[in-house]
């Protein structure tokens, strides 16, 4: 079974400073780790994913994520907060060859960016 | 390629109703899916088609839910005698699934809201 805890269900900083949101993840096979980001009155869209290979990817918009096997997170970054950067973010983990019938997201996170 | 429409998007109904949405996924896509979302809480998956055939529903699905792909192209879900409990965000999405399960990519929908009174 898999499932993703986001720490903070708001989380506010200021325009131009560093962006982090936490994920940590729980899985009894080896995960594929997703965020993606849901702006007001849109669908969501996938800013990145981890499959295999180099752990820290790289996502649409300056986003990059980290996935960190030993401590089960998958933190979402960007260096430099920008006021189109406001959103609800998800995180999201489904089993390493499964389709999205198996994809499970956390409650996610609202960021507001201060002017 | 116009994205992933739903409708309506925004639907008001009385306890006991019935009600019914659309979704329409881009034209190549083979699998659709439909997410329930409820306030606070992250998409919960439903229930999901591979061309037309249903091919997994979720114990979310109670009986008085049911979901069509007709021809493989668009999808309906229909809720029967609406309760309280229902109202929330109904998401669908779609992709160009492969066989056995790939890290495919999903293209959501707006979604429509539901509430019922």
């Amino acid at each position: 079974a898999q499932s993703v805890t986001q720490l903070g269900s708001h989380v506010s900083v200021s325009e131009g400073a560093l962006v982090l949101l936490r994920c940590n993840y729980s899985s009894s096979v080896p995960p594929y780790l997703f965020w993606y980001v849901q702006y007001p009155n849109q669908g969501l869209q996938l800013l990145l994913k981890y499959t295999t290979g180099a752990t820290l990817v790289k996502g649409i918009n300056g986003f990059e994520a980290e996935f960190k096997k030993s401590e089960t997170s998958f933190h979402l970054t960007k260096p430099s907060a920008h006021m189109s950067d406001a959103a609800e973010y998800f995180c999201a983990v489904s089993g390493a060859r499964t389709g999205a019938n198996n994809l499970f997201f956390g409650t996610g996170t609202r960021l507001t960016v201060i002017p | 390629d116009t994205g992933v429409s739903q409708n309506p998007r925004h639907k008001i109904t009385k306890r006991g109703q019935n009600v019914t949405f659309r979704c329409d996924p881009i034209s190549e896509h083979n699998r659709l899916y439909w997410y329930r979302q409820t306030l606070g809480q992250g998409p919960e998956f439903l229930t999901y088609f591979q061309n037309e055939a249903q091919l997994e529903k979720s114990r979310l699905l109670s009986d008085r839910f049911s979901a069509e792909r007709p021809k493989g192209s668009f999808s309906t879900l229909e809720i029967q005698r609406t309760e309280q409990g229902d109202s929330a965000m109904y998401l669908c999405a779609s992709s160009l699934g492969g066989r056995g399960g790939t890290n495919e990519k999903l293209f959501f929908g707006s979604g429509t809201q539901l509430s019922v009174l």
